[in-house]
């Protein structure tokens, strides 16, 4: 079975600092890739996805991630952040297959600091 | 809102007990699909449809936990019997087939005291 992990558990930043929250998988087949969001009292969003084509992959609020399938990773990045980043992210991965359910991370809690 | 709906929000409920939660998909999104997400997890798969037949069950779904979706719109998850370890929130997610989004709702978060 597929496994995720998130190796930041809680990150603390202050505004316009750069982003990268980790990501690795295990699964030796095709997968989809996608990172959600999840901001206080909310419910989950998708930030990106990646199915195929080009590894760097842009989503909304000026994230982006990068697929190396080498290394099994699939990291979320963003240039400079904003408090309204404050939320927690999630990594996720699908097989290429009928199903498509997710697996997912254990999730990464970021909190901006004005 | 067009998006996912599941009612209710919250639940508390005793012990032994059994509860219903509910799920509208997006409308013309065929699968739907059920996930339990305790405290400082991830989300984890318990089961999906594919219009009204129920495709796969992850091991997590014990004998206690049933799903329906009988018209393949809506969707019930049933805990018979609850037990502590069953308090998590539950997401209902749907799309419109492989390889696409799937789109969450804001979940039900069951609280067994």
């Amino acid at each position: 079975a597929q496994s995720v992990s998130q190796h930041n558990h809680h990150v603390i930043l202050s505004e316009a600092a750069s982003l990268e929250l980790g990501c690795n998988y295990s699964y030796g087949g095709t997968v989809n890739l996608f990172w959600y969001v999840q901001y206080p009292g909310q419910h989950l969003q998708l930030l990106l996805k990646y199915f195929s084509g080009d590894p760097l992959v842009k989503g909304i609020k000026g994230f982006e991630a990068e697929f190396i399938k080498s290394k099994f990773s699939f990291n979320l990045r963003k240039p400079s952040v904003q408090w309204s980043d404050t939320a927690e992210y999630f990594c996720a991965v699908s097989l290429n297959n009928a199903g498509n359910m997710l697996t997912f991370g254990g999730g990464t809690r970021l909190m901006v600091k004005p | 809102d067009t998006g996912v709906s599941q009612d209710p929000r919250h639940k508390i409920t005793k012990r032994g007990q059994n509860v219903t939660f509910r799920c509208d998909p997006i409308s013309e999104h065929n699968r739907l699909y059920w996930y339990r997400q305790t405290l400082g997890q991830g989300p984890e798969f318990l089961t999906y449809f594919q219009n009204e037949a129920q495709l796969e069950k992850s091991r997590l779904l014990s004998d206690r936990f049933s799903a329906e979706r009988p018209k393949g719109s809506f969707s019930t998850l049933e805990i018979q019997r609850t037990e502590q370890g069953d308090s998590a929130m539950y997401l209902c997610a749907s799309n419109r087939g492989s390889n696409t989004e799937a789109f969450f709702g804001q979940g039900t978060r069951l609280t067994v005291v």
